[in-house]
């Protein structure tokens, strides 16, 4: 979905190195999420954000952290990469409650810790 | 990604039957459920959504069914096409918690 880019798209780290995701939207929605993704697991919530001032963490919150730029921006970081963070990462948008809560995906990033 | 699917259950099908995608959720709070498709090398995309005080929900080609007794949540995709093959996922929410949770996800493979 092209209102909802992530850069890089593919990035490959060494263990112990510091890395930052970005997430960018133009849909212009308050609520921002990072998730991961690994085979057989479907997606895990890391990060959600409901608006600038607002951080909260989701099932897997260690090793990671976020910042909430500004509404349209979300980036994660991992602090010290190491190989079990090696997954697909996605960022996601959503409208308030009330207002339907489908949430919108970017295209994802493909990260390798060696 | 090329990852996606690995390890999770395929329902193989004919192109022009009817698919049935099943999931069972965990959580009797849930009032609010989507179906996603995830394309390999793409995020997933919204497919249909159904809140709890509805049993049955139909879109364009894609009918989603709700079973809060047993906790069940169906997806049937009529007339499959090849461009339906990808991973499907479940997702539910909790009004309290406002999290997406996502179920495992099954492949759905469509022979010519």
């Amino acid at each position: 979905d092209a209102d909802v880019t992530q850069t890089p798209r593919n990035r490959i780290t060494k263990t112990g190195k510091r890395i930052m995701l970005e997430c960018s939207q133009t849909k212009g929605h308050d609520r921002m999420y990072w998730y991961r993704q690994d085979p057989g697991l479907g997606l895990r919530l890391i990060y959600y954000s409901f608006d600038v001032k607002d951080i909260n963490k989701g099932e897997i919150s260690d090793g990671y952290s976020v910042s909430r730029q500004a509404q349209a921006k979300f980036s994660l970081s991992l602090e010290s990469a190491i190989p079990n963070q090696t997954a697909l990462y996605f960022c996601a948008t959503s409208t308030p409650r009330g207002a339907g809560e489908t949430q919108y995906f970017g295209p994802g990033t493909r990260l390798l810790v060696l | 990604g090329e990852n996606v699917g690995l390890h999770l259950p395929t329902l193989s099908v004919q192109e022009g039957d009817n698919s049935i995608i099943n999931c069972a959720y965990s959580n009797s709070a849930s009032d609010y459920f989507i179906w996603y498709k995830q394309e390999s090398g793409k995020g997933p995309q919204f497919i249909i959504d159904i809140r709890s005080n509805m049993d049955k929900r139909q879109g364009q080609r894609v009918t989603v069914l709700l079973n809060k007794t047993v906790k069940h949540l169906s997806l049937q995709i009529a007339a499959t096409q090849p461009g339906d093959s990808a991973v499907y996922f479940c997702a539910e929410i909790t009004d309290s918690s406002y999290k997406l949770i996502f179920g495992s996800g099954t492949r759905l493979l469509v022979r010519p």
